[in-house]
């Protein structure tokens, strides 16, 4: 059964400080990776998405990589301000089968930053 | 906003009653999800949707029930509510290799 761990659970920055939000995964037989971002009260809202054959993927401020080998990912903010504050989420989907439109969700890293 | 909607959006209700919720979107994606998000166990998948009365249980299904009669709606039913099954219940819509886009959710508070 894969498992999504996320580290830190929470991480609180001063604005302007560039960070890093870790994703591992028991199961290196995925489709794909994403990183989503959850508002307090909100939705989920999808920020990056990798498939299992990319290394990396780059939005804006946002850089996400993953080594499936090891079984991880990594989300890098960049110049952080006090609206990326948030929960963010990774989600793996798993490869082939009948059902890898399945998500698994970690428990999320609640994302402070501070002016 | 890919074209989700959630009704209700809050609802209190009592042990032993049924409640429905109701996932509607504008989008026509074949896949449908209910998922439900608890502190300490972050979200789980619930049900889902691959066609119009194609439903499959996902990791949390006991205690609750889908139907899809058409494309665009997707019930999730609480047969007799208890109080573990105090959640926030979202439901989110796909293609089979694509992202899933999540809706605002539904705060469900059984007493």
């Amino acid at each position: 059964k894969q498992e999504v761990t996320q580290i830190p659970a929470a991480l609180s920055v001063p604005e302007g400080e560039n960070l890093v939000l870790n994703c591992s995964f028991t199961d290196s037989a995925i489709y794909n990776l994403q990183w989503f971002r959850q508002d307090p009260g909100k939705g989920l809202t999808s920020l990056l998405l990798i498939q299992s054959s990319q290394r990396e993927q780059t939005s804006g401020r946002l850089n996400a990589s993953l080594d499936k080998s090891s079984g991880r990912s990594t989300l890098y903010i960049a110049a952080s301000q006090p609206g990326d504050s948030a929960t963010y989420l990774c989600a793996v989907r798993p490869k082939g089968g009948g059902s890898n439109y399945k998500l698994t969700f970690g428990k999320g890293t609640l994302l402070t930053v501070n002016p | 906003d890919a074209g989700i909607t959630q009704s209700p959006r809050h609802k209190v209700t009592e042990t032993g009653t049924p409640v429905t919720l109701r996932c509607h979107q504008t989008e026509n994606h074949r896949y449908m999800y209910w998922y439900r998000q608890d502190p300490g166990h972050g979200l789980r998948l619930i049900h889902y949707s691959y066609g119009v009365k194609d439903t499959d249980k996902g990791e949390v299904s006991d205690g609750y029930s889908v139907s899809r009669s058409k494309t665009e709606d997707f019930l999730l039913t609480l047969e007799s509510a208890t109080s573990s099954q105090t959640s926030v219940y979202f439901c989110a819509i796909g293609d089979r290799e694509e992202t899933q886009y999540f809706g605002p959710g539904t705060r469900l508070l059984v007493l």
